[in-house]
């Protein structure tokens, strides 16, 4: 496709239930990361990842949080047990090349509300 | 701890010039970046500034001064469609991307 796509573009999740969450990068764009996106705030960094690799997850609040790219492609974030403050937009965003100073081409997010 | 301020919300009228301010606290600086973001929507990138100075882009600008750890947007000739929120956001020492909490810009016909 022509930009990042995510899927579910909503979801509403019960306290305590598991949510996977989908991110389509670019084709063939080496870089991916996750952000978490609170109302009013800014994205606050989750992950990273180059390829398959998974760089970067220092941003990930707790280990309910998993992440995972396997064939460097697609990735999907996952939320165990989920809790009412993890209800948040959450953004994919992918890069060209591995650079950090690449510009980064956000997906629309995931809106998660936990009831 | 790293820190980025931006006014919270800035209005405008239609033609008008804007300057949407931001400075930061990091630790450590690899560029800055500014990207728009609609209601609802992806934020979508503007300009990167890394070396001190304005860079011009349409009828967008973008300055940095790294020595006061400030940097400014500026919309020239404003239109209903620039009403959004701006993000400023500065790649620290880690390469992260540490995000402001954005500006809401509101343009008045």
């Amino acid at each position: 496709g022509a930009g990042v796509s995510q899927s579910p573009r909503y979801k509403v999740a019960k306290r305590g239930q598991d949510v996977a969450l989908r991110c389509d990068p670019i084709s063939g764009h080496v870089s991916l990361f996750w952000y978490q996106q609170a109302l009013g705030q800014g994205p606050e960094f989750l992950t990273y990842f180059q390829n398959e690799a998974q760089l970067d997850k220092s941003g990930l609040p707790s280990d309910r949080f998993f992440a995972e790219r396997p064939e460097g492609s697609v990735s999907t974030l996952k939320i165990q047990r989920t809790q009412q403050e993890d209800s948040a937009v959450y953004l994919c965003a992918s890069t060209r090349q591995g650079k950090h100073t690449d510009t980064q081409y956000f997906g629309p997010g995931t809106r998660l509300t936990v009831l | 701890g790293q820190n980025i301020d931006q006014p919270t919300e800035m209005t405008a009228t239609e033609g008008a010039i804007v300057q949407i301010n931001c400075t930061y606290q990091t630790s450590g600086f690899n560029g800055l970046f500014w990207y728009q973001q609609h209601a609802g929507e992806a934020p979508t990138f503007l300009s990167y500034n890394v070396l001190d100075g304005l860079e011009e882009k349409g009828r967008f600008s973008s300055f940095l001064s790294r020595s006061k750890g400030y940097s400014y947007l500026l919309l020239k000739e404003l239109q209903m469609k620039d009403s959004a929120s701006y993000l400023c956001a500065v790649l620290d020492s880690n390469y992260q991307l540490i995000w402001g909490a954005g500006t809401k810009l509101i343009i008045k016909p």
